[in-house]
């Protein structure tokens, strides 16, 4: 299955500040998707980053506040704009595969704390 | 709008128990995936079930997807300790994930 590096694992951020997120992966990749998962919670779907044009948002999330870029079938990156407390979660990559079945693998997941 | 329920929310079993987690969707889904998530882990793939009535083995994990692609189980025979973790259910409809809360299980040895 793939391998995802993402960056990074975690931080911390002043309010009113950015912070892009990075996934690389080590093969290419039609898909290419961002959660958010609150401790002890379950995942929320923010967008799917499709390569060469926009991504697709969620309901409840919009481009200003979480622009995502997908320059090739290898890399994606997220942004979390004008942070408040509020986005403070694990933002998690993730990729779908096909290799006869589909599969799909998580990075290891970015940790904002937002102060 | 859709969604996916999740039951239970948590299960504590003795080690060599079964275990048992069910996820029920509002609308027909096209697939439902599992996941598995150790505690400060991240989330990795089990198994995708597409067909209706499907079931699936990996071990002494058995997946089954209902004839109405509404409903689907993960079966845990005799637990190990190494079962710790949370189980989602992740539902694909209209080429969208919904996933369940969750059921976290804990073993005792």
């Amino acid at each position: 299955s793939a391998v995802i590096s993402q960056k990074p694992s975690r931080d911390i951020c002043q309010r009113g500040t950015s912070l892009t997120i990075q996934c690389q992966v080590d093969s290419q990749v039609t898909m290419m998707f961002w959660y958010r998962q609150q401790p002890g919670q379950s995942l929320t779907l923010i967008a799917t980053a499709n390569q060469g044009s926009e991504a697709t948002y969620e309901s409840g999330f919009v481009i200003d506040k979480f622009p995502i870029s997908r320059p090739n079938l290898t890399f994606s990156t997220l942004t979390v704009s004008n942070m408040s407390p509020e986005d403070s979660s694990i933002y998690l990559c993730s990729v779908e595969e096909w290799n006869g079945t589909y599969g799909y693998t998580f990075g290891s997941g970015t940790r904002l704390t937002v102060v | 709008g859709q969604q996916v329920m999740q039951i239970p929310q948590y299960q504590h079993v003795q080690e060599g128990e079964d275990f048992t987690t069910y996820c029920n969707s509002s609308t027909t889904l096209s697939n439902i995936q599992w996941y598995k998530q150790r505690p400060g882990g991240h989330p990795v793939f089990l198994i995708q079930l597409v067909k209706s009535g499907e079931v699936k083995k990996q071990k002494r994990l058995t997946f089954q997807f209902g004839e109405a692609k509404k409903n689907s189980s993960l079966h845990i025979t005799a637990t190990q300790t190494t079962d710790v973790g949370t189980y989602f259910c992740a539902g694909r409809a209209l080429n969208k994930f919904y996933f369940g809360s969750g059921t976290k299980l804990n073993v005792k040895p």
